[in-house]
């Protein structure tokens, strides 16, 4: 059964930092992992989408990079900015084309 | 921890016919509930945001008359997709907000129209 962690729970941060965000999952038969931002009481924005043959992609001040052999992805964030405070969830799709969520990770960047 | 389910998690129906998908939290109630859409190799879009026990809030280019959305109780929201052709074929999501404001996602559901 695929898992996903994310690690930290919570990460605060001075502004102007990079920062990297982990997630890990169980089973590296994934179609693609994505990673999302939520602000509080609303909807999802999608950040960044790795398919499973690819190894990273980038917007802007985000790069994500993803690792199948080893079950994990990581988000990056350059130059932080107090704007970036969101939850940040990844998710991987999976063998049988569900979604698999992760808890997520509060990010605070304080001014 | 808190549980959406959705039901069905994959359906192909024929072009022309009528689908419903549905959102449950299992062990929270759920005011507000929101759909997402996601095309292959696309990232996810909202649709629209679900409140219980009034009309859903449509997002820009979402035909509410095509995308039925019912929310008639706070473990439950339902997505009906009306007269289907296959270019509504894609990944439907769900995800249901908690007292505390958490949000909790669906496995989702893969619509298939022929």
């Amino acid at each position: 059964k695929q898992e996903v962690t994310q690690i930290p729970a919570a990460l605060s941060v001075p502004e102007g930092e990079n920062l990297v965000l982990n997630c890990s999952f169980t089973d590296s038969a994934i179609y693609n992992l994505q990673w999302f931002r939520q602000d509080p009481g609303k909807g999802l924005t999608s950040l960044l989408l790795i398919q499973s043959s690819q190894r990273e992609q980038t917007s802007g001040r985000l790069n994500a990079s993803l690792d199948k052999s080893s079950g994990r992805s990581t988000l990056y964030i350059a130059a932080s900015q107090p704007g970036d405070s969101a939850t940040y969830l990844c998710a991987v799709l999976d063998s049988n084309y569900q979604l698999i969520w992760g808890a997520g990770t509060k990010l605070i960047i304080k001014p | 921890g808190a549980v959406v389910s959705q039901h069905p998690s994959r359906v192909i129906c024929k072009s022309g016919t009528s689908v419903k998908i549905e959102c449950r939290s299992l062990d929270f109630q759920a005011t507000t509930m929101f759909w997402y859409r996601q095309f292959p190799k696309q990232s996810l879009m909202l649709m629209a945001t679900s409140n219980e026990g009034s009309k859903a809030t449509y997002e820009q280019g979402v035909e509410k008359d095509k995308f039925l959305i019912n929310h008639a109780s706070l473990t439950l929201s339902t997505l009906t997709v009306t007269s289907a052709h296959p270019e509504d074929s894609s990944f439907y999501i769900c995800s249901a907000r908690d007292d505390g404001d958490g949000q909790h996602f669906g496995p989702g559901t893969r619509l298939t129209v022929t």
